[in-house]
């Protein structure tokens, strides 16, 4: 069955770097796009930026393009986000998903999601 | 910048039928999704491309689209429906994707 396990909680000053983790298993991980969705403590989901592997090509929402890095390794069937310069309101859990894309880079359904990781920014 | 407009609550009792609908100008040319997510717990996909519906996910859930607004139906709600439901699309502004501010559904 397909999984993604995601990295454990972590927590950073104001103005650091996290990278969170997500393994992916039973699945062809060349196959699919993967992404990152954050959800704010008691707030809605949101899109952050996803990755085709197989094309090493990632795009990154506006809200978060210059502070948010996704890439994903092959051969360990891992994507990777990273957010830097954290602030207190990027407290959140982050998702990893697994997606559909066509051949035109475009993204259908996240099918499968990770576990979550919960980040904390705090001084 | 393009939204999603969601209803923030819908309250039906056990048995009754939910809608949950979903708002946007783009909708009649790209597709819609809808996640489900209890508390505490990742979000599920329980309709794809508007209208289908991912194996596991019980016949009672249905999607809907007319022109800019799609729905989701819930027929014969049971308890263990209540959730928070997030309908999802492409953004065309910026080429990415988007989520509605998600609507939360409570069985009496």
């Amino acid at each position: 069955q397909v999984q993604l396990v995601q990295s454990g909680a972590e927590v950073r000053k104001p103005g650091s770097s996290v990278r969170v983790s997500c393994k992916a298993s039973g699945t062809i991980f060349t196959s699919y796009a993967f992404g990152w969705v954050r959800q704010a403590p008691g707030q809605g989901l949101e899109w952050m930026g996803g990755i085709i592997p197989i094309l090493d090509t990632a795009n990154y929402t506006q809200r978060f393009q210059g502070r948010v890095t996704i890439t994903a390794d092959e051969s360990t069937s891992t994507a990777y986000m990273e957010l830097s310069s954290l602030r207190s309101d990027d407290t959140a859990v982050y998702y990893c998903t697994r997606i559909f894309y066509d051949g035109s880079g475009y993204f259908y359904e996240m099918d499968y999601w990770g576990q979550g990781t919960l980040v904390t920014v705090s001084s | 910048s393009y939204e999603l407009t969601q209803p923030p609550s819908v309250s039906v009792s056990p048995g009754q039928t939910a809608r949950i609908t979903c708002s946007g100008d783009a909708l009649p040319k790209e597709y819609a999704y809808w996640y489900q997510q209890k508390a505490g717990q990742a979000p599920v996909l329980v309709i794809y491309k508007d209208s289908e519906r991912p194996s596991g996910i019980p016949e009672r859930f249905s999607g809907s689209s007319s022109g800019t607004t799609v729905t989701l139906t819930i027929s014969g709600v049971q308890a263990e429906d209540e959730a928070d439901y997030y309908c999802q699309s492409a953004d065309y502004s910026d080429s990415s994707v988007i989520f509605g501010g998600g609507t939360k559904l409570t069985v009496l």
